[in-house]
């Protein structure tokens, strides 16, 4: 089956420490793109990537890093400047660069501070 | 900038009643919109993706309808089911921009 697999599900920070978050996706998309969903609020851009070796920052890219080394994958690291990690994190990806293509989502990693 | 809001935040109705959910948008130069299905602890499931020279799209039980000049879309969805339980946003792309603006969901509980 095509996709977008996240992992882990859930992920736990300890103070000071870096994570990082897994995306991998099998639909031979171009754009990916990572989301931070936080309660009662709308989801907003963190980063994302038009192209192999190339991303750009999105509304919050603050404390957060990624690349894009193989088409299919996009891993996002949560750094320990950014001071309120815990979010629910979204993975999506898209035929094509944004531009009325449909957005493909992954079922999301909950990251939480020990 | 562009603000996309969705009332009402929480919806609750009895199996098999017609119902629609509202977006509006404030600035009407949008590419597309499209309206997404979030179960509990999941991701985003794209339901329909209407384009800025289109005027609506369906699916099955789903009709979404978009009007530009008014900044506003809504989603129909026909004899409602339990399984239709979840949260669904709305989002509008922007053109030239690789940004889709989000709202914020409508919560929808249909009771058995």
């Amino acid at each position: 089956d095509g996709g977008i697999t996240q992992s882990p599900k859930y992920l736990f920070r300890k103070e000071g420490q870096n994570v990082t978050l897994s995306c991998e996706q099998n639909l031979n998309h171009d754009a990916m793109y990572w989301y931070r969903q936080d309660p009662g609020q709308g989801l907003r851009l963190i980063y994302y990537s038009q192209i192999v070796n190339d991303f750009q920052k999105g509304d919050i890219a603050e404390g957060y890093s990624v690349s894009r080394e193989k088409k299919e994958s996009f891993p996002l690291t949560v750094t320990s400047a950014q001071k309120n990690p815990t979010a629910f994190y979204l993975c999506a990806s898209s035929a094509r660069p944004l531009g009325g293509e449909k957005l493909f989502f992954g079922s999301g990693t909950q990251l939480s501070v020990l | 900038k562009q603000e996309v809001t969705q009332i009402p935040a929480a919806l609750s109705v009895p199996e098999g009643e017609n119902l629609v959910l509202n977006c509006s948008f404030t600035d009407s130069a949008i590419y597309n919109l499209q309206w997404f299905r979030q179960d509990p602890g999941k991701g985003l499931t794209s339901l329909l993706l209407i384009q800025s020279s289109q005027r609506e799209q369906t699916s099955g039980r789903l009709n979404a309808s978009l009007d530009k000049s008014s900044g506003r879309s809504t989603l129909y969805i026909a004899a409602s089911q339990p399984g239709d339980s979840a949260t669904y946003l709305c989002a509008v792309g922007q053109g030239g921009s690789e940004k889709l603006v989000f709202g914020k969901g409508t919560k929808l509980t249909v009771n058995p």
